[in-house]
């Protein structure tokens, strides 16, 4: 039973229009959340986390959004550039920011076209 | 700073074989952990280790071992290696918890025959 769900494998954008990369979970206690992206070959690396008493936050070209209600968070990447092409997972956690597990999604596969 | 490090890149091994995989980091952190990802899968927290002597359990425990005898390394050893157990390996690393950022190694792949 997957408690965080990325839905979408892949998605294809053009350079300099905006990515938006959704997440779903189910874990109502599930209060922290971050984004981690992954190139091929690499291991993954930390982008943006939002904690559950927020519903943005943002960080240059990157921002997180959060909508408790729905159990539903986003990444939108504005605007797009090439090097963006990655995988990105969706991770959370239940006990906030001091915990020390992460719950990771599937990942999404996003491609930037030039 | 070498950051993460993670030996072998890949590996190889026979049903029933064991093996360590290798981690360390030169950043004094605190807070390591091991992963697995498999394809079309996100990743799996394996072990955890909140300082030296002091380890836990993950999602995916089974089958495997870790210890922490100093800080900078979290060896991950494979006691009696199955198919199931194809996977890549990633070791991270975290000054505290995960409100931290957490840093990956580049991954060790393995494969049971």
């Amino acid at each position: 039973d997957q408690q965080v769900k990325q839905n979408s494998p892949s998605l294809s954008v053009q350079e300099g229009r905006i990515s938006i990369l959704n997440c779903d979970y189910t874990n109502s206690m599930f209060d922290y959340f971050l984004w981690y992206k992954k190139y091929p070959a690499e291991g993954p690396t930390f982008l943006i986390s939002i904690s559950s008493i927020k519903d943005k936050n943002e960080d240059g070209r990157f921002t997180v959004f959060l909508n408790k209600s729905a159990k539903h968070l986003s990444l939108h990447i504005v605007p797009s550039q090439p090097g963006d092409s990655a995988v990105y997972f969706c991770a959370a956690s239940a006990g906030g920011a001091g915990s020390y597990q992460l719950t990771f999604g599937k990942g999404t596969k996003l491609s930037v076209i030039p | 700073n070498a950051g993460v490090t993670q030996t072998p890149k890949f590996q190889v091994l026979k049903t029933g074989q064991s093996m360590t995989l290798q981690c360390a980091q030169d950043m004094n952190h605190e807070y390591m952990s091991w992963y697995r990802q498999d394809p079309g899968m996100g990743l799996r927290l394996i072990h955890y280790s909140v300082g030296a002597g002091i380890t836990d359990q993950g999602e995916v425990p089974n089958g495997y071992n870790v210890s922490r005898s100093t800080t900078e390394d979290f060896p991950l050893r494979l006691l009696s290696a199955a198919p199931s157990q194809t996977s890549v390996y990633f070791c991270a690393s975290s000054y505290d918890r995960i409100s931290y950022e957490q840093y990956f190694g580049p991954g060790t792949r393995l494969t049971v025959t």
